[in-house]
């Protein structure tokens, strides 16, 4: 059983600090993907990471896949309080099952304004 | 291009009662995923469905079943209701269900078992 770890769980920081979200894997994932998520609405995809040690950058959120593959990391620069909301990470694996997201637990990020 | 659609965005039922949840996904996707989401759990994928065929299945009971007709569409069941079935229930869709497996989900269903 592939299993995803998120850390932090809960994250409160101030408007215009930095963070960052980590996120592993037991396994090595042929992809991972980060959603973020908002109260009464369905997760919303931002990136898709494939290549070992790629870095994906989307406006103030940059966003790394590790060198093996089984680990992630989501850095926010300058939070702002429209980043508030459920950040999770899911992994998709190759082979039996291939089709289907191991979801980590998720990162709930409050900013305050 | 619309999005993904459930119906109904809220469900309020009984123990032992059986529900059904809909899915219309995006047009061009063949792919339908399922997935569970509780604040102790976390999002736990129930099954998967292209071309009308499961594909793959997580680890629920036989009471969680699923179809996926040849538009598409999806439909979830789940029969004989407990209380641990409170949850939202999240469908995503996608083009292929490829590895890189882009999904692009709606806006869940909120059960709630009394």
């Amino acid at each position: 059983t592939q299993l995803l770890e998120q850390s932090p769980q809960f994250l409160s920081i101030q408007e215009g600090e930095n963070l960052t979200v980590y996120c592993n894997s037991s396994s090595v994932f042929s992809s991972l993907q980060w959603y973020r998520q908002e109260p009464g609405e369905g997760p919303v995809l931002l990136v898709t990471v494939v290549t070992g040690g790629e870095v994906k950058k989307l406006k103030r959120l940059t966003f790394q896949f590790g060198d093996a593959r089984k680990d992630s990391s989501l850095h926010i620069t300058a939070a702002q309080p429209g980043d508030t909301g459920l950040y999770l990470c899911a992994g998709s694996y190759s082979g039996a099952g291939s089709y289907q997201l191991t979801f980590g637990k998720g990162t709930k990020l409050s900013v305050i304004p | 291009k619309a999005g993904v659609t459930q119906t109904p965005r809220y469900l309020i039922k009984t123990r032992g009662q059986q529900v059904t949840l809909s899915c219309s996904p995006i047009s061009g996707h063949r792919s339908v995923s399922w997935y569970q989401q509780t604040p102790g759990q976390g999002l736990q994928f129930l099954f998967e469905y292209f071309s009308e065929t499961q594909r793959n299945k997580g680890n629920f009971p036989g009471r969680f079943s699923g179809r996926q007709f040849s538009n598409s569409r999806s439909e979830m069941n789940v029969s004989t209701l407990e209380l641990g079935d409170s949850a939202l229930y999240l469908c995503a869709s996608s083009r292929q269900g490829s590895n890189n497996n882009e999904q692009f989900f709606g806006p869940g269903t909120r059960l709630t078992v009394l």
